[in-house]
């Protein structure tokens, strides 16, 4: 069965600094797809970030970083020159192999909270 | 583009009545919509699968006769709880794919709460 870990429950880190948010994952499929999200106090869900088990490179989108380590199964963000705006709960997602065409399930980690210290 | 619509944000009930939550793709069609539930402070735990013009698919320990999913058009699924008891209390959002290796694009989340 596929599985995501998010072992820091919380975070802090100071303005301007850079954080990583660790993601384990686990699977038997050679095809996969992991996703990070974040999501605000206000609730809704932001893609950040993608990366496909086939991409020779790590994923970048701005100011965000996918540190992916495939024989380790691990998927850290890392977020440069943090923000007070990125203050919110971060979710490492991982997708399952699409069906019949239809879109496959995303698996959530447990959620990490991250707060950014002025 | 790629945006998708919840309503209501919010609504309050009485235990017993049943309420209804709708998501939308706004500008795409959505060949397939999954709809979650997270309680505070935890992770967004996935209900139920919907492909338009088909049953919806429940992930186990989900009352299908609880929880009706519709998704009858190719831009539109809703959600219905019926007979909604205080434990049905939650934040409910839905996403909407147009299938295949497309991503998942979340709605806004509705927060529904059972007194």
């Amino acid at each position: 069965a596929q599985k995501i870990t998010q072992t820091q429950p919380g975070m802090f880190v100071q303005e301007k600094e850079a954080v990583t948010l660790d993601c384990t994952y686990d699977t038997s499929d050679p095809s996969y797809g992991l996703f990070w999200y974040k999501q605000p106090s206000s609730g809704e869900m932001i893609f950040l970030i993608y990366q496909g088990s086939y991409d020779q490179q790590n994923a970048t989108e701005g100011r965000y970083s996918l540190n992916f380590q495939k024989a380790r199964k691990s998927a850290n963000l890392v977020i440069s020159a943090s923000q007070l705006g990125d203050s919110a709960m971060y979710f490492c997602a991982m997708r399952e192999v699409p069906r019949g065409g239809n879109t496959g399930k995303l698996i959530f980690g447990q959620g990490t909270t991250l707060q950014v210290k002025p | 583009g790629a945006v998708v619509s919840q309503h209501p944000s919010w609504v309050i009930c009485k235990s017993g009545t049943s309420v209804k939550i709708e998501c939308r793709s706004l500008d795409f069609q959505a060949t397939t919509m999954f709809w979650y539930r997270q309680f505070p402070k935890q992770s967004l735990m996935l209900m139920a699968t919907s492909n338009e013009g088909s049953k919806a698919t429940y992930e186990q320990g989900v009352e299908k006769d609880k929880f009706l999913i519709n998704h009858a058009s190719l831009t539109l699924s809703t959600l219905t709880v019926t007979s909604a008891h205080p434990e049905d209390s939650s934040f409910y959002i839905c996403s909407a794919s147009r299938g295949g290796t497309d991503t998942q694009y979340f709605g806004p989340g509705t927060r529904l709460t059972v007194l």
